[in-house]
């Protein structure tokens, strides 16, 4: 069966600090994997995915994560914090009947 | 296109009341999803359909709660009797076919029951 974990509920970075979001996941299939944000009192919007191509996949809003299946672990970066980052970011699997598999998210606060 | 539409954005009702959400997808989309999400959580699978037809249900998907796609396009989500547990935000989603490609979602209508 497919799951997700997200590692720290809340996460604090400086403005113009790197961003890190941990996100490890089991998958008893080829994973495709995603990256969603979301605003307050708003619905999810895709950041990226991976599908199986390239291990790096670059997202929106200056955002990247990398594949590394031997960690099993898909990560969300960006070089460099912006206020309006501030949002919660969801890990998502695919699981073997097409549906998505979600993690309980990551609350990015960025400080002045 | 203005992507994935749901009304309405807020619902206060009385315990008891019964609902009514709906959900307008992406044309082109023939996949629709629900989901909720509560305070804190990441989203959980309701329903899904493919065209008019429902093809899955969770088994969060009590008997109080019904969704229909009747032509295809559209959707609504009814809840019955409303208990304060069904407050959360209720989400939908669209994709042209399955998941690959991940899902547009809309704003969501958020359920308060007193």
């Amino acid at each position: 069966a497919q799951s997700v974990t997200q590692l720290g509920s809340h996460v604090s970075v400086s403005e113009g600090a790197l961003v890190l979001l941990r996100c490890n996941y089991s998958s008893s299939v080829p994973p495709y994997l995603f990256w969603y944000v979301q605003y307050p009192n708003q619905g999810l919007q895709l950041l990226l995915k991976y599908t199986s191509a390239a291990t790096l996949v670059k997202g929106i809003n200056g955002f990247e994560a990398e594949f590394k299946k031997s960690e099993t672990s898909f990560h969300l970066t960006k070089p460099s914090a912006h206020m309006s980052d501030a949002a919660e970011y969801f890990c998502a699997v695919r699981d073997s009947n097409y549906q998505l598999i979600w993690g309980a998210g990551t609350k990015l606060i960025i400080k002045p | 296109d203005t992507g994935v539409s749901q009304d309405p954005r807020h619902k206060i009702t009385k315990r008891g009341q019964n609902v009514t959400f709906r959900c307008d997808p992406i044309s082109e989309h023939n996949r629709l999803y629900w989901y909720r999400q509560t305070l804190g959580q990441g989203p959980e699978f309701l329903t899904y359909f493919q065209n008019e037809a429902q093809l899955e249900k969770s088994r969060l998907l009590s008997d109080r709660f019904s969704a229909e796609r009747p032509k295809g396009s559209f959707s609504t989500l009814e809840i019955q009797r409303t208990e304060q547990g069904d407050s959360a935000m209720y989400l939908c989603a669209s994709s042209p076919g399955e998941s690959l490609y991940g899902y547009t979602f809309g704003s969501g209508t958020r359920l308060t029951v007193v």
